[in-house]
């Protein structure tokens, strides 16, 4: 099962930042936290991945706690394309175990 | 941007036919792979294929399922009796092959599989 834990909605106002946590308390050392999202039934998009440093690129920010034991995904300016299913997920092997994940809806 | 293509979009196909979904992976990555998500319910791992052959499979994974990499660039899923309960999407992905940890995949946009 999926080692990490979502909640199952959020709402965020157009132009916000979207801040979406993670918890991964069973997370080991040298495994890494990735960040997929979902729009409609469509391919899962990748977003951002890293290990214990905060990330950033064009898409998002993420920030690992220093015990590593959570995450929070930030989107700073939130639209509404932003509108999807936002998977947390803790590498175990190759397969990639996606959760229920977090229904992010931007609202205008 | 290279991406991962899948085709057909959508196929319909009576319950025991044979079914092949294609794959076109980015071009230099060397692991591919086949999730499935059926309506309602998570993204699945069905299997993974390095070096021409099944690295990792799921319990999913049955012998009713099959992949292979026919030529250079295609990567097919072909399941050999379609059932009720393989209507769902399935979504081809790939990754350069460069580490399991670190190794970043990259989904198609899925084929909506109908078995009536």
């Amino acid at each position: 099962d999926a080692k990490t834990t979502q909640p199952p909605s959020m709402d965020c106002a157009e132009g916000r930042a979207a801040n979406l946590p993670c918890n991964h308390s069973t997370i080991s050392g040298n495994e890494y936290v990735y960040w997929y999202r979902q729009i409609h039934s469509q391919g899962p998009q990748y977003i951002i991945h890293g290990l214990k440093n905060n990330e950033t690129n064009e898409m998002a920010s993420l920030i690992i706690t220093e015990d590593r034991k959570s995450s929070t995904l930030i989107l700073p300016h939130a639209t509404l394309r932003d509108t999807a299913v936002y998977y947390c997920i803790v590498r175990v092997n190759n397969d990639m175990r996606f959760g229920a994940g977090t229904r992010l809806t931007v609202k205008p | 941007e290279p991406e991962v293509t899948q085709t057909p979009s959508h196929q319909v196909t009576q319950m025991g036919q044979e079914v092949i979904l294609r794959c076109v992976p980015i071009s230099n990555h060397l692991y591919f792979y086949w999730y499935r998500q059926i309506l309602g319910q998570k993204v699945e791992f069905l299997v993974s294929f390095y070096n021409n052959e099944i690295s990792e499979k799921s319990e999913i994974f049955d012998d009713q399922f099959s992949v292979e990499r026919p030529d250079g660039s295609n990567f097919t899923l072909k399941i050999r009796s379609t059932k009720l309960e393989d209507s769902a999407m399935y979504f081809c992905a790939s990754s350069e092959g460069r580490g399991t940890f670190t190794d970043t995949q990259y989904f198609g946009p899925g084929t909506r599989l109908t078995v009536l």
